[in-house]
C-alpha cells in the first residue's frame, strides 16, 4: 500500500520558521507536492520536487530526499495568513504526474501573533 | 480565466439514494481527476480522466464511477449512498497528466442523512 506520513498539528509565532516535515513509502516515485489549504478553500499548489535537494520560491523552499523518502517543507517569516492545513502528496506513476496523487493527511498549522 | 468550477456547492441526501456531481474544468485543460476528502482518511484519489479516457481508479467500491466529455467536463456518480459517503469531493484539472501544477475546484460537500 502507499504511506504518507506528517504530523497531525503544528503551532508556530509570527515571524518564525517553521518546518514540516513528510515522509512516503509509495509503490513508485515521479515527484513529491506540497498543497496549501485554507478551512473552506480549495488546495493550492505550493511547490514540486522530483529530484533531490532544495527548491526555493520566495517564503516557502522545499526538500526532497529520495533514497529516504523524505521531504520538508520550510516556511519562513511565518505570517498569521499562513495558518492553514498543509498537505504533502506523492506522484507514483511515471508519465502521468497529476493523474493519481496520493496525499498524507495534512498537518494543521496555527500562527500566533 | 475561470477556474475549476464544480457543481453544486452543497448537497444533501438520503441513504439510498444516487448524486451526480459536475466538474468544469480550467479551459484548455484536458485532465481531470476527483478526489474525497474526510477528517478521517484526508484527500483519496477516486479517478482520473484525460481526454475521455479513464486512465486511473482508486480503491473505491463500484458504487463510484465517472466519465469525462469531449469538452473535457466530468462527472461522478455515487450509487445507493451510504453514510460514510459524506465528505468533499474534489476536482482537479491541468493541461495534460504530465503536468505539474493542478488547480483545484472548491469542491462539493456532500451529506448523506
Amino acid at each position: 500500500g502507499q504511506n504518507i506520513d506528517q504530523p497531525t498539528e503544528m503551532t508556530a509565532t509570527e515571524g518564525a520558521i517553521v518546518q514540516i516535515n513528510c515522509t512516503y513509502q509509495t509503490s513508485g516515485f515521479n515527484g513529491l507536492f506540497w498543497y496549501q489549504q485554507h478551512a473552506g478553500e480549495a488546495p493550492t499548489f505550493l511547490s514540486y520536487n522530483v529530484l533531490d535537494g532544495l527548491e526555493e520560491k520566495g517564503r516557502f523552499s522545499s526538500f526532497l530526499s529520495r533514497s529516504k523518502g523524505y521531504s520538508y517543507l520550510l516556511l519562513k517569516e511565518l505570517q498569521m495568513k499562513d495558518s492553514a492545513s498543509y498537505l504533502c502528496a506523492v506522484s507514483p506513476d511515471r508519465g502521468s504526474t497529476l493523474g493519481r496523487l496520493y496525499f498524507g493527511r495534512g498537518t494543521q498549522l496555527t500562527v500566533w501573533p | 480565466k475561470a477556474g475549476v468550477t464544480q457543481t453544486p456547492r452543497y448537497l444533501i441526501k438520503t441513504r439510498g439514494q444516487q448524486v451526480t456531481l459536475s466538474c468544469s474544468p480550467i479551459s484548455g485543460h484536458r485532465s481531470v481527476s476527483w478526489y474525497q476528502q474526510t477528517p478521517g482518511q484526508g484527500l483519496q484519489f477516486l479517478f482520473e480522466y484525460f481526454s475521455e479516457t479513464q486512465r486511473n481508479k482508486g480503491n473505491f467500491p463500484g458504487r463510484f464511477s465517472g466519465r469525462q466529455f469531449s469538452n473535457s467536463r466530468s462527472e461522478m456518480n455515487v450509487s445507493t449512498l451510504e453514510l460514510g459517503d459524506s465528505a468533499l469531493y474534489l476536482c482537479a484539472s491541468s493541461p495534460d497528466p504530465a503536468n505539474t501544477e493542478a488547480f483545484f475546484g472548491q469542491g462539493t460537500r456532500l451529506t448523506v442523512v
